[in-house]
């Protein structure tokens, strides 16, 4: 399986403001994905990151809230814009292994607004 | 109803004994079912995967797939107090843009009673 890392592990931010967050994976892949998940809740797809491609995202979730970058086959970013309180939450990178299907998670970044 | 439904739990065995762990699915067309474990505070990490009807056995753990009734199941044999965790089904289904993307369940509070 992959190994990656993400940065910042946790921050705490102010509204208004925005984070960017860094999704670092050590070998190439084609699928990345960004997931949401709230305290007690299970995880939801933010968006899919493909390299070359822009960003595909789900229902609730808009480009202008949630940019997202993919440079190359190892690296995507994903920034959270003019937070709120409510989007404190805990945001997963993942990647799809080769040959489709099984996915990999990151450690997570831990974001708190006030 | 939700496309992907697992019983919150918790659900309490003694160390020794086989937990049962349930998903239901609504998306008749999926094809590929996943088991995450995640622990307090960490990422999901995957114990396994099944694609075909039947049992897929892998150490302690064997994953159940019903097609027809909509159902995937896990069973750990010989729980051990450090399973005690949440485990999330996940379902990749097939969006309309001809792509995949993980549905996951909420997930099941397990304990496992030393």
């Amino acid at each position: 399986s992959a190994v990656i890392s993400q940065k910042p592990s946790r921050d705490i931010c102010q509204r208004g403001t925005s984070l960017t967050i860094q999704c670092q994976v050590d070998s190439q892949v084609t699928m990345m994905f960004w997931y949401r998940q709230q305290p007690g809740q299970s995880l939801t797809l933010i968006a899919t990151a493909n390299q070359g491609s822009e960003a595909t995202y789900e229902s609730g979730f808009v480009i202008d809230k949630f940019p997202i970058s993919r440079p190359n086959l190892t690296f995507s970013t994903l920034t959270v814009s003019n937070m709120s309180p409510e989007d404190s939450s805990i945001y997963l990178c993942s990647v799809e292994a080769s040959g489709g299907g099984t996915q990999y998670f990151g450690p997570g970044t831990r974001l708190t607004v006030l | 109803q939700k496309e992907v439904e697992q019983n919150s739990g918790p659900l309490s065995v003694p160390e020794g004994a086989i937990a049962s762990l349930n998903c239901t699915y609504s998306d008749r067309g999926s094809q590929s079912f996943f088991w995450y474990r995640q622990y307090s505070g960490k990422s999901p990490e995957l114990i396994m995967f099944i694609y075909s009807n039947g049992d897929k056995e892998d150490g302690r753990f064997t994953a159940q797939l019903n097609k027809a009734s909509q159902y995937v199941s896990l069973l750990i044999r010989d729980s051990q107090p450090s399973d005690s965790a949440t485990y999330l089904c996940a379902v990749n289904i097939l969006k309309t843009s001809g792509t995949y993307k993980y549905i996951f369940g909420t997930g099941t509070r397990l304990k496992v009673l030393a």
